[in-house]
């Protein structure tokens, strides 16, 4: 299947500041990306959808000016989470849809711990 | 309600042949997928079902839709040590390959293969 990368895998930041992960798609060109969030032993919930050239479209309760996410190009989508904080600590997973728009391929996630 | 559902844990001896259930919201979902999830790792597409379809095979693995009792289900024979993850069901719900669909991800079993 096709491969999505994240980066960086892992990261610990202090409480305060601002960390950027990258999300590619390495054999395709992805429109739309999706961003979601994964709480220890528990499912994914979708942060927001990220669509090339245009604004993200977040899901109820995602604060938008904390989390933001910008898709510059066909390959390239990032999230910042802005201001960090420990509650902001998680495990964040990045997808690419496919041009035909029938399946998602999932990085292999970014593990972010706010000190 | 909203919430997409599966049983929290499976435990099953090698050999044997694993069960995993679903039970999604949406009747107008146009695909149901099964995906794996090894730990701190991401997804990992296993297959998928359309929605006019009652039962697919792939291998060791067997998906039934009850599209009526919106219940899908995902079989695996011959259960080996190697499958032991989590396992999440996701409905894709808005319509065919719509800029506005988006997959909806279940709670997630746990299986535990026991040597």
């Amino acid at each position: 299947g096709a491969v999505v990368s994240q980066h960086p895998s892992r990261v610990i930041c202090k409480s305060g500041t601002s960390v950027k992960i990258e999300c590619r798609s390495l054999d395709f060109q992805a429109t739309t990306m999706f961003w979601y969030r994964q709480f220890p032993k528990k499912s994914l919930m979708l942060m927001a959808t990220s669509n090339e050239g245009s604004k993200a479209t977040y899901e109820q309760g995602v604060e938008k000016d904390k989390f933001l996410i910008n898709h510059a190009s066909l390959t390239l989508s990032t999230l910042t989470v802005t201001s960090a904080h420990p509650e902001d600590s998680s495990f964040y997973i990045c997808s690419a849809r496919d041009p035909q728009g029938l399946e998602q391929y999932f990085g292999p996630g970014t593990r972010l711990t706010v000190t | 309600g909203e919430d997409v559902e599966q049983s929290l844990f499976l435990s099953v001896r090698e050999g044997d042949s694993s069960v995993i259930n679903c039970t999604y919201t949406d009747s107008s979902s146009t695909y149901l997928y099964w995906y794996k999830q090894e730990p701190g790792a991401g997804l990992q597409l296993l297959t998928y079902i359309f929605s006019n379809m009652d039962m697919k095979q792939d291998q060791r693995l067997t998906v039934l839709l009850n599209k009526k009792d919106k219940h899908l289900s995902l079989r695996i024979a011959d259960t080996q040590t190697g499958d032991s993850a989590i396992y999440f069901c996701a409905e894709k719900r808005g319509g065919y390959g719509g800029a506005t669909n988006k997959l909806i991800f279940g709670t997630g079993t746990l299986l535990a293969v026991q040597p």
